[in-house]
């Protein structure tokens, strides 16, 4: 049973595109990551949000608590936007308080110049 | 800018050796997290530390492991007995608390078990 699913698994777009990775959930949340894995394997935060929008420079981050779905948005995409983008849920359901992350799968992102 | 660092960033060892991953968190975080990754696969969670004891761990998490923080800055991982399915990138994270703030993680430690 896969509690964070994400779409796409793979998405290549040309530079300059307008770029959205979906998250949905099935546990009960506080709040929910994204992440930016790089090639090296190094993993990065983007956001973390417990309702309505971030916005941090090209990168903008929904979620939809009643419909239990997130989304990440990237404006103006660059070839240096390619990476894998991993949403990750920060469970309730671990004993109530101990805010471990539940990760789906990742989308790889390759923007073509 | 703080930030969370590990050593090695590479690890290979014989299969039944005995490892430790080391993080050091940022310093005024008062949680800690061990993640891995098996190549290919996604990050799974193996264990949080808080007020020195574990708070949770996984099923991966089993008697082979163990989390100590010797000290005021260290966080290590230990596996006793490695074996080949062991071999993964190893995440350690840190927060200021535990729902509500946002973790950060290290650079990760490849280990490879020969």
């Amino acid at each position: 049973k896969n509690e964070v699913e994400q779409s796409p698994q793979n998405l290549t777009a040309q530079e300059g595109e307008f770029i959205t990775i979906n998250c949905s959930y099935s546990v009960g949340i506080s709040a929910l990551h994204w992440l930016q894995q790089h090639p090296g394997g190094g993993i990065v935060s983007l956001f973390m949000l417990s309702s309505g929008k971030k916005k941090h420079g090209r990168l903008i981050a929904t979620i939809n608590i009643q419909e239990k779905h997130s989304s990440l948005h990237i404006t103006a995409s660059h070839p240096r936007d390619s990476a894998v983008y991993i949403c990750a849920a920060m469970s309730m359901n671990y004993g109530g308080s101990q805010g471990n992350l539940i990760f789906g799968k990742g989308t790889k992102l390759s923007v073509k110049p | 800018e703080p930030e969370v660092t590990q050593t090695p960033s590479h690890q290979v060892t014989q299969m039944g050796q005995e490892v430790i991953l080391r993080c050091v968190p940022i310093s005024n975080h008062l949680y800690f997290y061990w993640y891995r990754q098996i190549l290919g696969q996604k990050v799974e969670f193996l264990v949080s530390f808080y007020n020195n004891e574990i708070s949770e761990k996984s099923e991966i998490f089993d008697d082979q492991f163990s989390v100590e923080r010797p000290d005021g800055s260290n966080f290590t991982l230990k596996i006793r007995s490695t074996k080949l399915e062991d071999s993964a990138m190893y995440f350690c994270a840190s927060s200021v608390d535990s729902l509500y703030n946002e973790q950060f993680f290290g650079p990760g430690t490849r280990l490879t078990v020969l």
